[in-house]
């Protein structure tokens, strides 16, 4: 079974810090996914990365996929209360269908 | 359309009721699956299916039974359950292939049983 080590579990930061999300695994990834759940809803897509070193920005959200394919971070600059939610990485790299998920981040960022 | 439709959004049962979750998507994906998450934790895959086949049941009791009458619709029957089985089901879809693990999700079901 493959593992994504995901850190830190709960993140209360006041408006307009910085985060830094960790996705750690010891096996090669072919592809990982960033999800963000807000309460009372689905996980949302936030973006994919395929390739190692990629690094994809999204507005205030950058995604880095590591050389090795193993680990991914997003960083979050100048937070807000809309970006409150479950942050969830997803990884395949084994068989069609079965991503590994993350165990999660809960963020709440304070007004 | 890229979304994916779930009813209800809420249901209460007991646990001798017979009740069922419906899914429906028109993306044109042909992979659909149900998860199951409890409060702040990842979600569980329970069961997908691949062209309207179930082709993954990660040994989930009887008492779910899941059913895919056409390449659009996802059910999840529901049967006898424990109030442990309380939590929100979550249906995804996908495309197959190289797509495959990269989901949409509804906004789930929250199901409580009493």
């Amino acid at each position: 079974t493959q593992l994504l080590e995901q850190s830190p579990q709960f993140l209360s930061i006041q408006e307009g810090e910085n985060l830094t999300v960790y996705c750690n695994s010891s096996s090669v990834f072919s592809s990982l996914q960033w999800y963000r759940q807000e309460p009372g809803e689905g996980p949302v897509l936030l973006v994919t990365v395929v390739t190692g070193g990629e690094v994809k920005k999204l507005k205030r959200l950058t995604f880095q996929f590591g050389d090795a394919r193993k680990d991914s971070s997003l960083h979050i600059t100048a937070a807000q209360p809309g970006d409150t939610g479950l942050y969830l990485c997803a990884a395949s790299g084994g068989s069609n269908y079965k991503l590994t998920f993350g165990k999660g981040t809960l963020l709440t960022v304070n007004p | 359309d890229t979304e994916v439709t779930q009813t209800p959004k809420h249901l209460v049962m007991g646990m001798t009721n017979k009740k069922s979750l419906k899914c429906e998507q028109h993306m044109g994906h042909r992979a659909m699956y149900w998860y199951k998450q409890k409060a702040k934790k990842p979600p569980e895959l329970m069961f997908v299916y691949s062209y309207e086949k179930l082709s993954i049941n990660e040994s989930v009791p009887s008492r779910f039974s899941p059913e895919c009458p056409n390449s659009s619709l996802l059910n999840l029957h529901l049967h006898a359950l424990q109030p442990e089985d309380s939590a929100l089901y979550l249906c995804a879809s996908s495309q197959v292939g190289s797509g495959a693990n990269v989901l949409t999700f509804g906004a789930g079901s929250r199901l409580t049983v009493l």
